[in-house]
């Protein structure tokens, strides 16, 4: 099946520091991925939309110049935590659609957990 | 708006023990359905879906019916293994009339499954 990478799986940065999480579609073109944060105990909560070469959809409520992202292929993404926060600190995870279908499919990546000291 | 609500956790169970996770949704348009399962230290992978009411969705022993009547889609197995015991998570996607999706997924809280030997 269809292979979602992020990296780096796990970082811990001091608060004020920028952290950035990539995101790759190791074996299929994705033009849309999406960023998700999930909070300890309960559901992953959409943050934005990423399409390749055009400027990322955000959700209500989550700050763009706080999270930048980036789709600069069709196979990677990349999401920059901006002067990272302990209330920053949390497990992002993103999924990507494959390019060639035109179902519902997202492919997960394993997550990364970033703390913020 | 939209919105998925699960049967609150933790789930434990012994060895062969039937499981019933409910699930229940809100949706504006035609919303496909799914489950996706957590297992410990992996990303989120597609359990199974459905796409139309009365569609029944089925993997690895997994069924949910999609019932429109009830706006449900309920996560059964007839006998649970420990190699089930992960984070099950019932989601919807809207389509447009034609089938076709705009991709953003509404996920529920989750529910965490334990399943002793």
């Amino acid at each position: 099946g269809a292979v979602v990478s992020q990296h780096p799986s796990w970082v811990i940065c001091k608060s004020g520091t920028s952290v950035k999480i990539e995101c790759r579609s190791l074996d299929f073109q994705a033009t849309t991925m999406f960023w998700y944060r999930q909070f300890p105990k309960q559901s992953l909560m959409l943050m934005a939309t990423s399409n390749e070469g055009s400027k990322a959809t955000y959700e209500q409520g989550v700050e763009k110049d706080k999270f930048l992202i980036n789709h600069a292929s069709l196979t990677l993404s990349t999401l920059t935590v901006t002067s990272a926060h302990p209330e920053d600190s949390s497990f992002y995870i993103c999924s990507a659609r494959d390019l060639t279908s035109f179902t519902e499919t997202q492919y997960f990546g394993p997550g990364t957990r970033l703390l913020v000291l | 708006g939209n919105s998925v609500t699960q049967m609150e956790g933790p789930v434990t169970l012994s060895e062969e023990a039937f499981l019933t996770i409910n699930c229940t949704y809100t949706a504006t348009g035609y919303p496909s359905l799914f489950w996706y399962v957590q297992y410990p230290g992996e990303g989120l992978q597609l359990l199974l879906k459905a796409t139309k009411a009365d569609d029944k969705g089925s993997n690895k022993g997994f069924e949910a019916t999609y019932r429109k009547e009830t706006t449900s889609f309920h996560l059964e197995k007839g006998s649970v293994q420990v190699s089930d015991s992960a984070v099950y998570f019932c989601a919807l996607a809207v389509t447009n009339a034609g089938g076709t999706s705009y991709g953003k997924l509404t996920f529920g809280q989750g529910t965490i499954l334990t399943v002793h030997p």
